[in-house]
């Protein structure tokens, strides 16, 4: 399995409040990803990175934002959050684009 | 506007038999495949993949056809085991035309009856 962590795995915050989720990887992949997975959506892509400091939108990149400093890690931040915002959010990593990409566990967040 | 589809949200079969999964795209520019399967609180795993080059792929019991002329691929298991029961969701991307980000269904939940 590719070594891949997420934190916290479940988080339970208030609407406006600001939230952090972390993804962590021992592969020294390049491309790190972010999604969020809903019933009747499949997972959809928020924000990929192709780098440190490099980084792009996705199909539902509206009220996220990230970073990567590190090879190693990639923040997901919900700026203020919402209900809507309630999802399972999964990280991924791919050695190159177009590459399989392997996931994390997830983490189960519920905005109130 | 959902570029892959999975019209079938659930299928049951029973063990030992043949679990055909269906997947539709709309976008022509897709040219590389894959499935991936997910248990509960798990994420995805990879399972089997083909590109456009191809029709067909195998991977032991895990067999993906490609009909590219009708967009449309399937994934065939082949006898199926109770621990195949899972979601499974396929996925397309267009590496060839600049695009590798993965664009997923909306997966089908397998159950393998004992």
């Amino acid at each position: 399995d590719a070594g891949i962590t997420q934190s916290p795995r479940h988080k339970v915050t208030e609407t406006g409040t600001p939230v952090t989720l972390r993804c962590h990887q021992t592969e020294n992949h390049r491309y790190m990803y972010w999604y969020r997975q809903d019933p009747g959506h499949g997972l959809r892509l928020i924000h990929y990175s192709y780098g440190v400091k490099d980084t792009d939108k996705g199909e539902v990149s509206d009220g996220y934002s990230v970073s990567r400093s590190k090879t190693e890690d990639f923040l997901l931040t919900l700026e203020s959050a919402t209900s809507s915002q309630t999802s399972v959010y999964f990280c991924a990593i791919s050695e190159d684009p177009g590459e399989t990409q392997y996931f994390g566990p997830g983490t189960r967040l519920l905005v109130l | 506007d959902q570029q892959v589809k999975q019209n079938s949200p659930s299928l049951s079969v029973q063990e030992g038999r043949i679990s055909i999964l269906n997947c539709d795209y709309t976008n022509s520019m897709f040219d590389y495949f894959l499935w991936y399967k997910k248990y509960p609180a798990e994420g995805p795993t990879f399972l089997i993949s083909i590109s456009s080059i191809k029709d067909k792929n195998e991977d032991g019991r895990f067999t993906v056809f490609l009909n590219k002329s009708a967009k449309h691929l399937s994934l065939h298991i082949v006898p199926s085991q109770p621990g195949d029961s899972a979601v499974y969701f396929c996925a397309a991307s267009a590496p060839l035309f600049g695009n590798e980000k993965l664009t997923f269904g909306t997966g089908t939940r397998l159950t393998i009856i004992p």
